[in-house]
């Protein structure tokens, strides 16, 4: 069984902390990895894509960076916003012809506080 | 583009019943991926198909959940009969396989269910 796993599964932060969550999977064939966000009574939206070891995209304050040899990607917000908070999952895309099959994380729920 | 609609956006039922959801891929998507979502398993994959063919339903939980896609604009997917423990939100995304290298799934709206 393939697990993504998302840590720490909650985070409450002041507003304008910046921080940093965590998502591990099985290195091997690795395709891509995503990111989503996803709002209270909302559907997920696609935030990154990443393919290749040591990718690093961007996004206003928010940033990822992925290490495909040791199975890790980060996310990284700067100076969190009250419109941040939501939960933010990872998921997983593995070649062996299922490209096109994701397994997400259970996400990381991110509260800030005004 | 009316994004990936699903339908209905809230269903309560019985125990016992039947519920069909709907969904509407994007045009041109060639995979749709039916998920569940609860608090204990989080986000699940049931089933997904590309080009409109079932490739893995290893997800759907047990006899009483069935898929289908006979177009590439629609597919439904079934409980029967329905039971309390189904409750939960389904979710319908599309793609198509450049888009899952470059822009990631879309998704729709979801259907809450219950199960009462």
């Amino acid at each position: 069984i393939l697990n993504v796993e998302q840590s720490p599964q909650s985070l409450h932060v002041q507003e304008g902390d910046s921080t940093n969550f965590t998502c591990s999977f099985p290195s091997s064939n690795f395709y891509a990895l995503h990111w989503y966000r996803w709002e209270t009574a909302k559907s997920p939206e696609a935030l990154f894509v990443m393919t290749l070891n040591g990718d690093e995209k961007k996004k206003g304050r928010i940033s990822a960076t992925l290490n495909t040899k040791e199975g890790y990607s980060y996310l990284y917000i700067k100076g969190s916003q009250p419109e941040d908070s939501a939960t933010y999952l990872c998921a997983l895309g593995r070649g062996e012809g299922s490209q096109g099959n994701l397994i997400f994380g259970k996400g990381t729920k991110l509260s800030v506080k005004p | 583009d009316a994004g990936v609609i699903q339908s209905p956006r809230h269903e309560v039922t019985e125990m016992g019943q039947e519920v069909t959801l709907r969904c509407k891929p994007i045009s041109g998507h060639d995979y749709l991926f039916w998920y569940r979502q609860t608090m204990m398993r989080g986000l699940e994959l049931l089933i997904y198909f590309n080009n409109n063919v079932p490739i893995d339903d290893s997800g759907m939980p047990e006899d009483r959940f069935s898929a289908k896609m006979p177009n590439a604009s629609f597919s439904t997917l079934k409980i029967q009969p329905s039971e309390p423990r189904d409750s939960a939100v389904y979710f319908c995304a599309s793609s198509y396989l450049d888009r899952v290298k470059s822009y990631g799934y879309t998704f729709g709206s979801g259907t809450r269910l219950t199960v009462v």
